[in-house]
């Protein structure tokens, strides 16, 4: 069975552009999960989707945005990128979308770095 | 509101030691718990969650961890450490239908040989 998968594997922009980055969840999973690692910031929760909508949000500016396309995979996309948003992005997947305990399967990542 | 905190970001033990990473939890309904490992350069693994069944739980690689309610606590252990352990080690925690998960700061283990 095929994992979760993330691309690009780097992306390299510049300051002020925007950046999208794709994952596709392990097959038969709805819920899409995204996660920003920054240097010493640790793992923070991005977003949430189930069945093509946005569940839930972290606390991120709304440059910070995405979508679930009907095969669930899904896209995050970022705006006006900042030097501080140079992170790993790790997405995962679920095969519940809400209730009982979500175990979240995750991605390699998406190296983003902002010069 | 749900918080972990991890005890120690860098934990370094002698090959074939007790490894302990410690965690604490603070929740205000019964926890979902869970430990992931992050290689170099690779996303995240699950070691092992805690799901409200038994209250010691064992994963892979000989990992376990003990959920003890009365100290809001799931510390991770292994009897006898690899160099292959060597890695981040996170611990997180949901409350399952928020269906988002609360990661600790992480710690980071290295094995001396």
């Amino acid at each position: 069975e095929a994992g979760v998968t993330q691309s690009p594997t780097h992306l390299i922009k510049t300051r002020g552009q925007q950046a999208t980055l794709r994952c596709s969840p392990i097959s038969g999973h709805t819920s899409v999960y995204w996660y920003q690692q920054a240097l010493g910031l640790g793992l923070q929760f991005l977003l949430w989707y189930d069945e093509g909508e946005e569940r839930n949000r972290g606390n991120f500016p709304p440059r910070f945005s995405g979508r679930q396309f009907p095969n669930y995979s899904s896209e995050l996309n970022v705006n006006a990128l900042e030097l501080e948003d140079s992170a790993l992005y790790l997405c995962a997947s679920s095969p519940l979308g809400q209730g009982s305990y979500n175990e979240q399967f995750f991605g390699p990542g998406t190296r983003l770095t902002v010069l | 509101a749900q918080s972990v905190t991890q005890l120690g970001s860098h934990v370094s033990v002698s090959e074939g030691a007790l490894v302990l990473l410690r965690c604490n939890y603070s929740s205000s309904v019964p926890p979902y718990l869970f430990w992931y490992v992050q290689y170099p350069n690779q996303g995240l693994q699950l070691l092992l969650k805690y799901t409200s069944a038994a209250t010691l739980v064992k994963g892979i690689n000989g990992f376990e961890a003990e959920f003890k309610k009365s100290e809001t606590s799931f510390h991770l252990t292994k009897p006898s450490a690899h160099m292959s352990d060597a890695a981040e080690y996170f611990c997180a925690v949901s409350e399952g239908s928020a269906s988002k998960i609360i990661f600790g700061s992480g710690t980071r283990l290295s094995i001396r040989p």
